[in-house]
């Protein structure tokens, strides 16, 4: 069973609404990711955490923060975002960090800010 | 500036016909290899992936490595109207705290 699950599905907020994004996947991974993707674009990597740490933040504004609670649970923080954060956000999970792993993708939280 | 190319398309193939995405990569020593499936809408699903030079077979797809061409292809054989997505390819540099670099992806629209 490779599933990655997400909630929720989709999501409106305001400008000025603080909401969260949440992760789960029970495959025992020890990598989970975040991207954002817009439409007909590739997936942008936001954070990566391996082993519960964060790993890499790919210099994202502070209105979006993440936070892996344990080995299977990410979440993502959102607060003041702008119209142009409305994208497919989606978490993946990988058995590891390393040079070669496959990662596995959530089916995604579409927001959208107005 | 680690790069992978992929043509975006749309690449039109008929129904039965054998559909070929290619990608190139700049990191020579990357070390792995994915493919990845996106329906309109919906996320990225992990159909192939390879680590060794050669061909890795896998029902209707096959993927093909040659690193020192710094090229990896998909093959999708007896093309379905179903197999009609975005073909993302994805390449993992050989360097420690890095992630998977995505290409722009390919559209195949397969016609019945």
């Amino acid at each position: 069973d490779t599933e990655v699950t997400q909630t929720p599905k989709h999501l409106v907020m305001g400008m000025t609404n603080k909401k969260s994004l949440k992760c789960e996947q029970h495959m025992g991974h020890r990598a989970m990711y975040w991207y954002k993707q817009k439409a007909k674009k590739p997936p942008e990597l936001m954070f990566v955490y391996s082993y519960e740490k964060l790993s890499i933040n790919e210099s994202v504004p502070s209105r979006f923060s993440p936070e892996c609670p344990n080995s299977s649970l990410l979440n993502l923080h959102l607060h003041a975002l702008q119209p142009e954060d409305s994208a497919l956000y989606l978490c993946a999970s990988s058995p590891r960090d390393g040079y070669s792993y496959e990662q596995y993708f959530g089916p995604g939280t579409r927001l959208t800010v107005t | 500036q680690k790069e992978v190319e992929q043509n975006s398309g749309p690449l039109s193939v008929p129904e039965g016909a054998i559909a070929s995405l290619n990608c190139t990569y700049s990191d020579r020593g990357s070390q792995s290899f994915f493919w990845y499936r996106q329906y309109s809408g919906k996320s990225p699903e992990l159909i192939m992936f390879i680590y060794s030079n050669g061909d890795k077979e896998d029902g209707r797809f096959t993927a093909q490595l040659n690193k020192a061409s710094q090229y990896v292809s998909l093959l999708i054989r007896d093309s379905q109207p179903s197999d009609s997505a975005t073909y993302l390819c994805a390449v993992k540099p050989n360097q420690a705290g890095t992630a998977l670099i995505f290409g722009k992806g390919t559209t195949l629209s397969v016609s019945s």
